[in-house]
Protein backbone atom coordinates (compact mmCIF):
# COMPACT_ATOMS: atom_id res chain seq x y z
CA UNK A 1 0.00 0.00 0.00
CA UNK A 2 2.07 2.82 -1.34
CA UNK A 3 0.99 6.04 0.97
CA UNK A 4 3.14 8.36 -0.85
CA UNK A 5 2.80 7.96 -4.80
CA UNK A 6 4.82 9.65 -8.03
CA UNK A 7 2.98 8.52 -11.02
CA UNK A 8 5.41 10.05 -13.57
CA UNK A 9 8.97 7.89 -13.64
CA UNK A 10 10.40 10.11 -16.04
CA UNK A 11 10.38 13.49 -17.22
CA UNK A 12 12.61 15.69 -19.75
CA UNK A 13 12.51 19.30 -20.13
CA UNK A 14 14.46 21.63 -22.09
CA UNK A 15 17.10 23.71 -20.07
CA UNK A 16 15.18 27.18 -19.13
CA UNK A 17 11.94 25.72 -19.14
CA UNK A 18 9.45 24.41 -16.11
CA UNK A 19 9.92 21.44 -14.62
CA UNK A 20 6.86 20.34 -12.67
CA UNK A 21 7.05 16.94 -10.59
CA UNK A 22 3.95 15.79 -9.26
CA UNK A 23 2.78 13.97 -5.77
CA UNK A 24 0.25 12.05 -4.55
CA UNK A 25 -0.32 10.72 -0.95
CA UNK A 26 -3.40 8.94 0.35
CA UNK A 27 -2.72 9.38 4.48
CA UNK A 28 -5.18 12.58 5.33
CA UNK A 29 -2.92 12.01 8.46
CA UNK A 30 0.47 13.99 6.33
CA UNK A 31 1.18 17.41 7.58
CA UNK A 32 4.63 17.89 6.51
CA UNK A 33 5.96 17.19 3.30
CA UNK A 34 9.54 17.37 1.64
CA UNK A 35 11.52 17.09 -1.60
CA UNK A 36 14.55 15.47 -1.83
CA UNK A 37 16.79 15.71 -5.47
CA UNK A 38 19.18 12.46 -5.48
CA UNK A 39 22.25 12.01 -7.70
CA UNK A 40 23.71 8.49 -8.46
CA UNK A 41 25.82 6.75 -5.77
CA UNK A 42 24.84 9.84 -3.32
CA UNK A 43 22.42 9.57 -0.40
CA UNK A 44 19.50 11.95 -1.19
CA UNK A 45 19.56 15.61 0.01
CA UNK A 46 17.12 18.00 0.78
CA UNK A 47 15.51 20.38 -0.87
CA UNK A 48 12.26 22.02 0.05
CA UNK A 49 9.87 21.65 2.62
CA UNK A 50 5.98 22.84 3.30
CA UNK A 51 3.66 22.06 6.36
CA UNK A 52 0.01 21.52 6.01
CA UNK A 53 -1.03 24.98 7.05
CA UNK A 54 0.95 26.28 3.87
CA UNK A 55 -0.08 26.23 0.78
CA UNK A 56 3.22 27.49 -1.22
CA UNK A 57 6.61 27.71 0.00
CA UNK A 58 9.21 29.26 -2.16
CA UNK A 59 12.78 28.90 -1.89
CA UNK A 60 14.73 30.81 -5.07
CA UNK A 61 14.28 28.52 -8.05
CA UNK A 62 12.37 25.88 -5.86
CA UNK A 63 8.64 26.11 -5.27
CA UNK A 64 6.61 23.67 -3.61
CA UNK A 65 2.49 23.68 -3.74
CA UNK A 66 0.08 21.70 -1.48
CA UNK A 67 -3.66 21.24 -1.95
CA UNK A 68 -4.88 19.13 0.50
CA UNK A 69 -7.96 18.67 -0.39
CA UNK A 70 -6.84 17.02 -3.51
CA UNK A 71 -3.83 15.40 -1.22
CA UNK A 72 -1.91 16.61 -3.90
CA UNK A 73 1.59 18.76 -4.15
CA UNK A 74 4.27 19.70 -6.82
CA UNK A 75 7.51 20.79 -7.39
CA UNK A 76 7.98 23.66 -9.50
CA UNK A 77 11.63 24.18 -10.66
CA UNK A 78 12.71 27.23 -12.83
CA UNK A 79 14.32 27.90 -14.94
CA UNK A 80 15.45 24.17 -15.02
CA UNK A 81 19.29 23.68 -15.56
CA UNK A 82 20.96 20.88 -16.75
CA UNK A 83 22.82 19.99 -13.47
CA UNK A 84 18.93 19.61 -11.67
CA UNK A 85 19.22 16.52 -13.84
CA UNK A 86 18.72 13.55 -10.98
CA UNK A 87 16.17 11.30 -8.99
CA UNK A 88 13.53 13.83 -6.98
CA UNK A 89 11.34 12.10 -4.03
CA UNK A 90 8.39 13.58 -2.62
CA UNK A 91 8.39 12.47 1.25
CA UNK A 92 5.72 13.17 4.10
CA UNK A 93 4.98 12.72 7.50
CA UNK A 94 2.17 12.19 9.79
CA UNK A 95 3.85 14.53 12.60
CA UNK A 96 6.64 15.87 13.12
CA UNK A 97 7.57 13.35 15.32
CA UNK A 98 6.73 10.44 13.16
CA UNK A 99 8.28 8.24 10.38
CA UNK A 100 9.07 9.55 6.82
CA UNK A 101 7.58 8.02 4.04
CA UNK A 102 8.89 8.37 0.59
CA UNK A 103 7.18 7.84 -3.04
CA UNK A 104 9.09 6.13 -5.40
CA UNK A 105 10.81 9.30 -7.67
CA UNK A 106 10.96 10.53 -10.66
CA UNK A 107 13.87 10.90 -12.72
CA UNK A 108 14.55 14.89 -14.54
CA UNK A 109 16.25 15.02 -17.19
CA UNK A 110 16.84 18.72 -18.39
CA UNK A 111 18.19 18.96 -21.93
CA UNK A 112 20.65 21.34 -22.70
CA UNK B 1 33.14 14.75 8.32
CA UNK B 2 30.48 16.26 10.00
CA UNK B 3 28.01 14.20 8.29
CA UNK B 4 26.30 10.87 8.60
CA UNK B 5 28.89 8.13 8.34
CA UNK B 6 27.60 4.54 7.16
CA UNK B 7 29.96 1.07 6.56
CA UNK B 8 30.71 -0.74 4.71
CA UNK B 9 30.15 1.62 1.46
CA UNK B 10 30.25 -2.18 -0.47
CA UNK B 11 29.72 -5.62 0.80
CA UNK B 12 29.45 -8.43 -1.55
CA UNK B 13 27.89 -11.74 0.83
CA UNK B 14 27.00 -15.21 -0.49
CA UNK B 15 23.58 -15.99 -0.02
CA UNK B 16 22.98 -17.45 3.66
CA UNK B 17 25.39 -15.33 5.63
CA UNK B 18 24.64 -12.70 7.91
CA UNK B 19 25.41 -9.10 7.61
CA UNK B 20 26.08 -5.81 9.88
CA UNK B 21 25.54 -2.69 8.46
CA UNK B 22 26.69 0.70 10.31
CA UNK B 23 25.31 4.08 10.57
CA UNK B 24 26.98 7.23 13.00
CA UNK B 25 24.54 9.74 13.00
CA UNK B 26 25.30 13.62 12.77
CA UNK B 27 25.60 14.35 16.49
CA UNK B 28 22.68 15.64 18.32
CA UNK B 29 20.55 14.12 16.02
CA UNK B 30 18.07 12.45 18.03
CA UNK B 31 15.94 10.80 14.95
CA UNK B 32 17.63 8.02 13.06
CA UNK B 33 15.90 6.08 10.16
CA UNK B 34 17.17 3.19 8.03
CA UNK B 35 15.84 3.26 4.26
CA UNK B 36 16.58 0.72 1.21
CA UNK B 37 16.28 1.41 -2.40
CA UNK B 38 17.05 -1.63 -4.30
CA UNK B 39 17.50 -1.94 -7.70
CA UNK B 40 15.47 0.90 -9.83
CA UNK B 41 12.88 1.41 -6.93
CA UNK B 42 12.52 4.17 -4.35
CA UNK B 43 13.51 4.49 -0.77
CA UNK B 44 11.61 2.25 1.39
CA UNK B 45 11.47 2.75 4.81
CA UNK B 46 12.81 -0.04 7.30
CA UNK B 47 12.61 1.14 10.67
CA UNK B 48 13.05 4.72 12.57
CA UNK B 49 14.22 5.61 16.49
CA UNK B 50 13.49 8.37 17.90
CA UNK B 51 15.19 9.25 21.08
CA UNK B 52 14.27 6.91 24.13
CA UNK B 53 10.66 5.42 22.04
CA UNK B 54 10.46 2.22 21.15
CA UNK B 55 11.39 2.07 17.28
CA UNK B 56 9.15 1.80 14.63
CA UNK B 57 9.95 -1.38 12.98
CA UNK B 58 6.60 -1.60 11.24
CA UNK B 59 9.30 -1.47 7.81
CA UNK B 60 11.37 -4.36 8.27
CA UNK B 61 10.56 -7.06 5.85
CA UNK B 62 10.80 -10.32 7.95
CA UNK B 63 12.38 -11.52 11.15
CA UNK B 64 15.80 -11.49 9.12
CA UNK B 65 16.09 -7.89 9.65
CA UNK B 66 16.90 -6.26 12.83
CA UNK B 67 18.32 -2.87 14.06
CA UNK B 68 19.50 -1.57 17.30
CA UNK B 69 20.98 2.06 18.55
CA UNK B 70 23.62 1.88 21.13
CA UNK B 71 23.38 4.95 23.52
CA UNK B 72 21.25 7.15 21.60
CA UNK B 73 23.92 7.58 18.77
CA UNK B 74 25.36 4.98 16.38
CA UNK B 75 23.02 1.72 14.89
CA UNK B 76 23.60 -1.38 13.26
CA UNK B 77 21.11 -2.86 10.61
CA UNK B 78 21.77 -6.62 10.86
CA UNK B 79 20.81 -9.19 8.28
CA UNK B 80 20.39 -12.44 8.87
CA UNK B 81 20.85 -15.28 6.19
CA UNK B 82 20.75 -13.14 3.56
CA UNK B 83 18.57 -13.77 0.39
CA UNK B 84 19.62 -12.08 -3.44
CA UNK B 85 16.93 -9.72 -2.72
CA UNK B 86 18.33 -8.25 -0.35
CA UNK B 87 20.30 -6.86 -2.24
CA UNK B 88 19.85 -3.06 -2.45
CA UNK B 89 21.40 0.05 -1.13
CA UNK B 90 20.93 0.38 2.84
CA UNK B 91 20.43 4.39 3.45
CA UNK B 92 20.71 5.51 6.90
CA UNK B 93 19.41 9.04 7.80
CA UNK B 94 19.36 11.41 11.27
CA UNK B 95 17.78 14.51 11.96
CA UNK B 96 16.94 17.06 14.87
CA UNK B 97 14.29 16.06 17.56
CA UNK B 98 10.91 16.62 15.42
CA UNK B 99 12.49 17.15 11.88
CA UNK B 100 13.75 20.45 13.21
CA UNK B 101 13.16 23.76 11.84
CA UNK B 102 12.91 22.81 8.12
CA UNK B 103 11.90 18.78 8.53
CA UNK B 104 15.17 18.04 6.50
CA UNK B 105 16.84 14.68 6.88
CA UNK B 106 20.25 14.43 6.61
CA UNK B 107 21.28 11.30 4.60
CA UNK B 108 24.71 9.44 4.53
CA UNK B 109 25.72 7.98 1.32
CA UNK B 110 24.27 4.86 1.77
CA UNK B 111 25.72 1.12 1.96
CA UNK B 112 25.37 -1.01 -1.38
CA UNK B 113 25.15 -4.53 -0.36
CA UNK B 114 25.47 -7.66 -3.17
CA UNK B 115 24.36 -11.03 -2.45
CA UNK B 116 25.58 -13.72 -4.45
Amino acid sequence: DQQVKQNSPSLSVQEGRISILNCDYTNSMFDYFLWYKKYPAEGPTFLISISSIKDKNEDGRFTVFLNKSAKHLSLHIVPSQPGDSAVYFCAASAASYDKVIFGPGTSLSVIP
Amino acid sequence: GAGVSQSPSNKVTEKGKDVELRCDPISGHTALYWYRQSLGQGLEFLIYFQGNSAPDKSGLPSDRFSAERTGGSVSTLTIQRTQQEDSAVYLCASSFPGLGTTGELFFGEGSRLTVL
